[in-house]
């Protein structure tokens, strides 16, 4: 079957400009992950979703950034003002229901985002 | 902020090579450890997710292992392969069962040498 699609897989945009970023989940995944990930780095924590409920949006480094999921589904990740060290890859990931752990996550192929 | 450590950072071997590298993570509120394979160019694949204190999880030529009482966990990969050579991530679930916040750590770039 499908697994998590992103797009778009490259972004380039200008200093100021606002961004969105699409994340279509495994279908029948309850949880949604968005990440943020530096080069060579391991993936850091933005804020997730059980169905439309953003459960914890603790990673969000500042009010620019916000992420919502309205159908339980989809999901996108808006970045306003966009600022040069916002440049990264954005990954979203999704889990199936796992009441237990959370279930392992199945990750996106990422967002590239360059801020020039 | 959670802390959780990798080592060793990278390391090489040669292939054949049996090889481990540890998790290291707070102990406290404990709920579960995954482990991720990442290599360049791709998304992170989940490698096990691992719960109870004493777990052993075994996927072919790589197992690992749980101590939640003193917050560690190591993988271990028997007869290394070039196409083992990855980085290895570690990922804690701190919050006591409140929500599915994984903490990711820096990783263990391996890499397998023919």
């Amino acid at each position: 079957g499908a697994g998590v699609s992103q797009s778009p897989r490259y972004k380039v945009t200008k200093r100021g400009q606002d961004v969105a970023l699409r994340c279509d989940p495994i279908s029948g995944h309850v949880s949604l992950y968005w990440y943020r990930q530096a080069l060579g780095q391991g993936p850091e924590f933005l804020t997730y979703f059980n169905y439309e409920a953003q459960q914890d949006k603790s990673g969000l480094p500042n009010d620019r950034f916000s992420a919502e999921r309205p159908e339980g589904s989809i999901s996108t990740l808006t970045i306003q003002r966009t600022e040069q060290r916002d440049s990264a890859m954005y990954r979203c990931a999704s889990s199936p229901p796992s009441p237990a752990t959370g279930g392992e996550q199945y990750f996106g192929p990422g967002t590239r985002l360059t801020v020039t | 902020i959670l802390n959780v450590e990798q080592s060793p950072q990278s390391l090489h071997v040669q292939e054949g090579d049996s090889t481990n590298f540890t998790c290291s993570f707070p102990s406290s509120n404990f709920y579960a450890l995954h482990w991720y394979r990442w290599e360049t160019a791709k998304s992170p694949e989940a490698l096990f997710v691992m719960t109870l204190n004493g777990d052993e999880k075994k996927k072919g030529r790589i197992s690992a292992t749980l101590n939640t009482k003193e917050g560690y966990s190591y993988l271990y990969i028997k007869g290394s392969q070039p196409e083992d050579s990855a980085t290895y991530l570690c990922a804690p679930n701190n919050s006591g069962g409140s929500n599915y916040k994984l903490t990711f750590g820096k990783g263990t770039l391996l890499t397998v040498n023919p």
